[in-house]
């Protein structure tokens, strides 16, 4: 089945610690976002990448970094510089012509600080 | 730059009865627009989605969504309400005629289900 897989499903980091979440897609497409999502403020754009080897910041960047080494992976690191990371990560793909313009969504990781 | 409104963080429907989830929009182009919902610990799914076809958008699970210029909205409806339609429903505008997608999201609406 074509789709896009996270893990792990939960993670927890202790603090001063680099953690990575996982991010593969099987649809082909060529462009990927992690968003954040947090209660009550919808999903916040971290990272993007259109094609391979090549990524933008999103709104809330800081703390977090990103490698685009093959189409189907994405992978972000959560930095020890990012001072609250605990939240819920979702990782998105799309085709970046005009008739696929909707983002296919992971099932997400949920990052905890202990 | 675009950005989206969700009108009510929280709405509550008697099963059966309407659902209308209110979403208005910014943008300087000509928008796309979509509908996603999330269930607890879950992603995205997405509902339906407008790109300057038709201005009455049919979804799933019974969701419709109408585009108004004027009004610059994009409601969700749903004539009767089932149990199962209890979650978090998102609104999200992209704009047409860039090279990236990228979607902005409103901050959500959950809505429950009276039984």
């Amino acid at each position: 089945d074509g789709g896009i897989t996270q893990s792990p499903k939960y993670l927890f980091r202790k603090e001063g610690q680099n953690v990575t979440l996982s991010c593969e897609q099987n649809l082909n497409h060529d462009a990927m976002y992690w968003y954040r999502q947090d209660p009550g403020q919808g999903l916040r754009l971290i990272y993007y990448s259109q094609i391979v080897n090549d990524f933008q910041k999103g709104d809330i960047a800081e703390g977090y970094s990103v490698s685009r080494e093959k189409k189907e992976s994405f992978p972000l690191t959560v930095t020890s510089a990012q001072k609250n990371p605990t939240a819920f990560y979702l990782c998105a793909s799309s085709g970046t012509g005009a008739l696929n313009t909707e983002a296919f969504f992971g099932q997400g990781t949920r990052l905890t600080v202990v | 730059a675009q950005s989206v409104t969700q009108l009510g963080s929280h709405v509550s429907v008697s099963e059966g009865a309407l659902v209308l989830l209110r979403c208005n929009y910014s943008s300087s182009v000509p928008p796309y627009l979509f509908w996603y919902v999330q269930y607890p610990n879950q992603g995205l799914q997405l509902l339906l989605k407008y790109t300057s076809a038709a201005t009455l958008v049919k979804g799933i699970n019974g969701f419709e969504a109408e585009f108004k210029k004027s009004e610059t909205s994009f409601h969700l409806t749903k004539p009767s309400a089932h149990m199962s339609d209890a979650a978090e429903y998102f609104c999200a505008v992209s704009e047409s005629g860039a090279g990236s997608y990228q979607l902005t999201f409103g901050k959500g609406t959950k809505l429950s289900v009276i039984p």
